[in-house]
């Protein structure tokens, strides 16, 4: 059974530091892309990063590139999501999800129950 | 401001068929698949239709997707009341290198 268990989140002031991990499990971790999806508190899903199978290729929202880096420890089966420079408008649900084949699409077919990130001083 | 566009909402009464627009650009689904995810209250997205038209196994056949040119759509017959939900449609985007979704549409059966 594919298993994706985010963990991480919290409350942080504004321009502080978070890490989010989410550990997988019941799949060949190497062999999907990975992606963070977040949902700010009554709006829609918005795309946040990606990597691929290898962690070779990584891609990133204007609205956090420079801020978030993505990674993925491939011996661990846990991707991450270095949040920096955090704003009140990252305050959202992060989620992790897998897609469906090694190279990154919108295909993300399962998804994790989510982490709440708050940011607010 | 969503670079796909969805209607915000659609209705209709149990049993019948409802249809959710998705409209893009050349860089977007005029070139890349289509995705469709359900989002019911309170729990993470699912997703019901990949490639434009493909069904995940365990997804009913109730649930369809079609793409022409720019735009794609998500049909949805024998509607039922656990159907109401946030529908969301998604794809690669060329011209960004990233994954966009639209703003989503809330389903409600009368």
């Amino acid at each position: 059974e594919v298993q994706l268990l985010e963990s991480g989140g919290g409350l942080v002031q504004p321009g502080g530091s978070l890490r989010l991990s989410c550990a997988a499990s019941g799949f060949t971790f190497t062999s999907y892309a990975m992606s963070w999806v977040r949902q700010a508190p009554g709006k829609g899903l918005e795309w946040v990063s990606a990597i691929s199978g290898t962690g070779g290729s990584t891609y990133y929202a204007d609205s956090v590139k420079g801020r978030f880096t993505i990674s993925r420890d491939n011996s661990k089966n846990t991707l991450y999501l270095q949040m920096n420079s955090l704003r009140a408008d990252d305050t959202a649900i992060y989620y992790c999800a897998r897609d469906r084949v090694v190279v990154v699409t919108a295909a993300l077919d399962y998804w994790g129950q989510g982490t709440l990130v708050t940011v607010s001083s | 401001q969503s670079v796909l566009t969805q209607p915000p909402s659609v209705s209709a009464a149990p049993g019948q068929k409802v249809t959710i627009s998705c409209f893009g650009s050349s860089s977007n689904i005029g070139n890349n698949f289509v995705s469709w995810y359900q989002q019911l209250p309170g729990t993470a997205p699912k997703l019901l239709i990949y490639d434009s038209n493909k069904r995940p196994s365990g997804i009913p056949d109730r649930f369809s997707g079609s793409k022409s040119g720019t735009s794609a759509t998500l049909g949805i017959t024998g509607l039922q009341t656990g159907d109401e939900a946030d529908y969301y449609c998604g794809t690669w985007d060329s011209g960004l290198s990233a994954v966009v979704f639209g703003g989503g549409t809330k389903l409600t059966v009368l």
